[in-house]
Parts: structure tokens; sequence; C-alpha cells
């Protein structure tokens, strides 16, 4: 499995843009970027998925460049509810059908 | 559709004591996964079923705990013997197929 680095916490005030970046330097060829959300007292949740280039949906973006060897997820216009943690996950597509590796993650606390 | 339900949400038991965690899945959904997060960490694997047939189990999965999925719709999780150091949050996560993994709330477990 590929080792994720992504920082430990990030501070950021409400209707700013925040970017996350996940660096995967041993990524292989057939690994997917996906990125998990987790609330206080509550479990993750998927919030995207990407291979190359840009995925957008209607929480997030995920931007990822030619190499691979990073990805960085961009939240737009940050509230106080997204105050969280997130986890980048590298691996197969299918995120439903085995284990998942989380690393640390990363602990974005929204400010008003 | 109500969610992935766990029970109890919080567990506080003595040391030695044996304990029981219950996991309702979405409906339907064949795969179901055990996790554990202690405090500042990501989610580690424990077990997984598919249908009522425990097809992996990590080695974090010592002998004093059991996982069960006898009708391939809730499962249990029992730790035998508590230690201090089973006090975790115990995620349970379910999915259909090929999609995301669905998380619950999570039981809180303390071992005094």
């Amino acid at each position: 499995l590929a080792k994720t680095t992504q920082p430990i916490s990030m501070d950021s005030y409400e209707g700013q843009e925040v970017n996350i970046t996940c660096s995967h330097n041993n990524i292989a060829t057939n690994d997917y970027i996906t990125w998990y959300q987790q609330f206080p007292s509550q479990g993750p949740r998927f919030i995207i998925q990407g291979y190359k280039t840009k995925v957008t949906n209607e929480v997030a973006s995920l931007f990822i460049p030619a190499d691979r060897k990073s990805s960085t997820l961009s939240l737009p216009r940050v509230s106080l509810s997204d105050t969280a943690v997130y986890y980048c996950l590298v691996g197969p597509e299918d995120t439903g059908r085995r284990a998942l590796t989380f690393g640390s993650g990363t602990r974005l606390q929204v400010q008003p | 559709d109500t969610g992935v339900s766990q029970d109890p949400r919080h567990k506080i038991t003595k040391r030695g004591q044996n304990v029981t965690f219950r996991c309702d899945p979405i409906s339907e959904h064949n795969r179901l996964y055990w996790y554990r997060q202690t405090l500042g960490q990501g989610p580690e694997f424990l077990t997984y079923f598919q249908n009522e047939a425990q097809l992996e189990k990590s080695r974090l999965l010592s002998d004093r705990f059991s996982a069960e999925r006898p009708k391939g719709s809730f499962s249990t999780l029992e730790i035998q013997r508590t230690e201090q150091g089973d006090s975790a949050m115990y995620l349970c996560a379910s999915s259909p197929d090929r999609t995301e993994q669905y998380f619950g709330p999570g039981t809180r477990l303390t071992v005094t």
C-alpha cells in the first residue's frame, strides 16, 4: 500500500477556501486517491475520489497532478460545520470491497 | 434507509469483564466491516464479512475478540476479559458492492 503524508492540522476562517495536500510518492498505476471526512463523535464518510486531473462534486474538488505523487483536496468557502478530520487514502478504486487503511488525517479547525 | 446503527453508543466496563457490541448495517448491504479507533488516530481495520462469511481478520484481532454475522444481516463484536488497552471507539461500516463504505456512529468503550 502506498504511504500517505498529510499535515496534522490546519486552521481556517469561515468563508475561506481550504486546500489540504496529501503526498503519496509510491502510488501504484492502478491506485485511486480517496478522501474521507470524519466529524467529532461520528464515523468517517466518503467525500471524493479521483484518479487524475480534477474531480469536483457538491462537497469538494480534488486536484491530481500528472505525476500523481500528490493530491489536493479543496473545500470552497468553508463554514464552521466543515470542522472535521480529513483522511487521504490511496488504493484500488473499489473502496467498498476491501479493508481501508487510514492514516492520522488532517484536523481542520474552522474559526468564525 | 436509516444508515448504519450501532448499539450501545457508549459502554463503560471494568477490566476483565466481557462486552458485546451490535452493528446493524444498511439493509441489503452484503459487506460489513469492523474498525477500531483510538484518540488522535485514524480507524484501524479489525475484520470483514461478506454476507455471513468472515473473510478477513486483522492481526489486531486477538483471541479475546470474536465477531459474528449469523444471518448475513446484523453483526456482533465481543471482547472477552477486557483490558485497559481495549478502550477505543469501535466503528462498523457496510457497503453494497464497489461503492464507498458507510460508517456507523461507533461504540465508545471505556475500560476502567
